[in-house]
C-alpha cells in the first residue's frame, strides 16, 4: 500500500488551464504539505496543513489553492497557469504538528509541464 | 538566498570506497538536521537525521556529522554500494514552531561498481 500517493502523476496542459493535483496519505499524520522542485532543483515548501487547518502559506502565486478535505487528503489547485509553474510538484505528510523535529514522508510527485 | 546549501552537485565513487556527502546552513536557528535519499521518479525518502545536541548520528553503512560551530554537517556512506547511487537532499529546520523542511539542491552520488 503506498502511505502518500499523487495523481496525476504527469499533467501536460497549456497556459492559461486549471488544473488540479490530488493527494492523500494512509499514515494516519496530521500535517500534510506540498512542495514544489523547480528546474533549479530546489524543494521548497508552499503549503501546510494540520488537521485541515492552513499552518504555513509561504509566498506562493493566489493562483494556488491547496483545500484539505479531511486530514488524509490536501490536494492542489492551480488556476490560469503559466509556463513558470511548470515543476515537479510534492506531496508529503507527517506526525504532530510542522514542527521541524518531524520526519516527512513523501509522494512521487506530479510532474506539470505548461505549454 | 539559499539556507542550506550542497555545493557539490555531483559526487562519483567506487563500490566499497567511502562516500561523503557535503552541506552547509547559514540559519543560525536551525537545530534539526535530515538527510533524504531521492531515486529518479520517486519522492524523497528519509535516511537520517541529526539534532544539534550531537555531534554524530551512526545508522548501519550511514553516519551525519554535525558541526555547529561551522554550520556544517557531512553524510558519510561506508562501504558505498551501486544501490547507493542516488540524489542525496540536505535538509534542515529549528525544532520548535512552524517551521518547515528547507532542503539543498541536492548532490547526485554516483557508485561505480
Amino acid at each position: 500500500d503506498t502511505a502518500v500517493s499523487q495523481t496525476p502523476k504527469y499533467l501536460v496542459t497549456q497556459m492559461g488551464n486549471d488544473k488540479s493535483i490530488k493527494c492523500e496519505q494512509n499514515l494516519g499524520h496530521d500535517t500534510m504539505y506540498w512542495y514544489k522542485q523547480d528546474s533549479k532543483k530546489f524543494l521548497k515548501i508552499m503549503f501546510s496543513y494540520n488537521n485541515k487547518e492552513l499552518i504555513i502559506n509561504e509566498t506562493v502565486p493566489n493562483r494556488f489553492s491547496p483545500k484539505s478535505p479531511d486530514k488524509a487528503h490536501l490536494n492542489l489547485h492551480i488556476n490560469s497557469l503559466e509556463l513558470g509553474d511548470s515543476a515537479v510538484y510534492f506531496c508529503a505528510s507527517s506526525h504532530g504538528t510542522t514542527s521541524g523535529a518531524n520526519v516527512l514522508t513523501f509522494g512521487a510527485g506530479s510532474r506539470l509541464t505548461v505549454l | 538566498d539559499q539556507q542550506v546549501k550542497q555545493n557539490s552537485p555531483s559526487l562519483s565513487v567506487q563500490e566499497g570506497r567511502i562516500s561523503i556527502l557535503n552541506c552547509d546552513y547559514t540559519n543560525s536557528m536551525f537545530d534539526y538536521f535530515l538527510w533524504y535519499k531521492k531515486y529518479p521518479a520517486e519522492g524523497p525518502t528519509f535516511l537520517i537525521s541529526i539534532s544539534s545536541i550531537k555531534d554524530k548520528n551512526e545508522d548501519g553503512r550511514f553516519t551525519v556529522f554535525l558541526n555547529k560551530s561551522a554550520k556544517h554537517l557531512s553524510l558519510h556512506i561506508v562501504p558505498s554500494q551501486p544501490g547507493d547511487s542516488a540524489v542525496y537532499f540536505c535538509a534542515a529546520s529549528a525544532q520548535w514552531g512552524n517551521t518547515p523542511l528547507v532542503f539543498g539542491k541536492g548532490t547526485r552520488l554516483s557508485v561505480i561498481a
